[in-house]
């Protein structure tokens, strides 16, 4: 099993560009979900998934897209990148129990 | 999180020496996890709390949840150069939480040799 996969491991985009992060599971998790980490505000909940076709918004959704077109892939697009989106981004898988997490994609906006 | 709250925000301590975190909710907590992350790396699980009063170990940390005062406290005895990372407190603040843990700011522990 590889777990949690995320790409690219580090993006550097200018203002106005449009990325996706991508992210796969191969653990048949239902629940998905995508973080930011930043400095002194420890993890915030963008957008999570609770199965194919379904999506909600987390915490700071403004400025970010998802879909979830099959169990295994959560991708995450943000739209027209702004400076305040510089940050970490992690996806999550949750099993029955624990929410793994995969390696993060660190993303510069300049 | 507001919802989430961990002290200290930093420690350091000396090799050997004990050291505790908490994590303290402002609402009911329906699980209670305790992560690990290594500087630019992910999130690693140590350990999950689901009932009041439960404790649990791994080697040399121990977490434990105290329902009433909905509060968590993760516990390192005589901690190691290779203790020293951030640990993040993760919690269901929600009977149905799905994937929407809340988590606090982290705290970032350094251990000296």
């Amino acid at each position: 099993n590889a777990g949690v996969t995320q790409t690219p491991k580090f993006q550097v985009l200018k203002t106005g560009q449009s990325m996706t992060l991508q992210c796969a599971q191969d653990m048949n998790h239902e629940y998905m979900s995508w973080y930011r980490q930043d400095p002194g505000m420890g993890l915030r909940l963008i957008h999570y998934s609770v199965g194919a076709g379904i999506t909600d918004q987390g915490e700071v959704p403004n400025g970010y897209n998802v879909s979830r077109s099959t169990t295994e892939d959560f991708p995450l697009r943000l739209l027209s990148a702004a400076p305040s989106q510089t940050s970490v981004y992690f996806c999550a898988s949750r099993g029955p129990l624990i929410q793994y997490f995969g390696p993060g994609t660190r993303l510069l906006v300049l | 999180s507001q919802e989430l709250e961990q002290s200290p925000q930093s420690l350091i301590v000396q090799e050997g020496k004990n050291l505790t975190i908490n994590c303290t909710s402002s609402k009911t907590l329906y699980g209670l996890y305790w992560y690990k992350q290594k500087y630019g790396e992910g999130l690693i699980f140590l350990m999950m709390l689901q009932k009041g009063g439960e404790e649990k170990s791994h080697e040399k940390i121990t977490a434990k949840l105290d329902e009433k005062k909905q509060q968590s406290s993760l516990h390192i005895t005589a901690s190691q150069p290779s203790h020293a990372g951030i640990y993040l407190c993760g919690a269901d603040l929600r009977r149905t939480s799905g994937s929407r843990l809340t988590f606090g700011e982290g705290t970032q522990l350094t251990v000296n040799p």
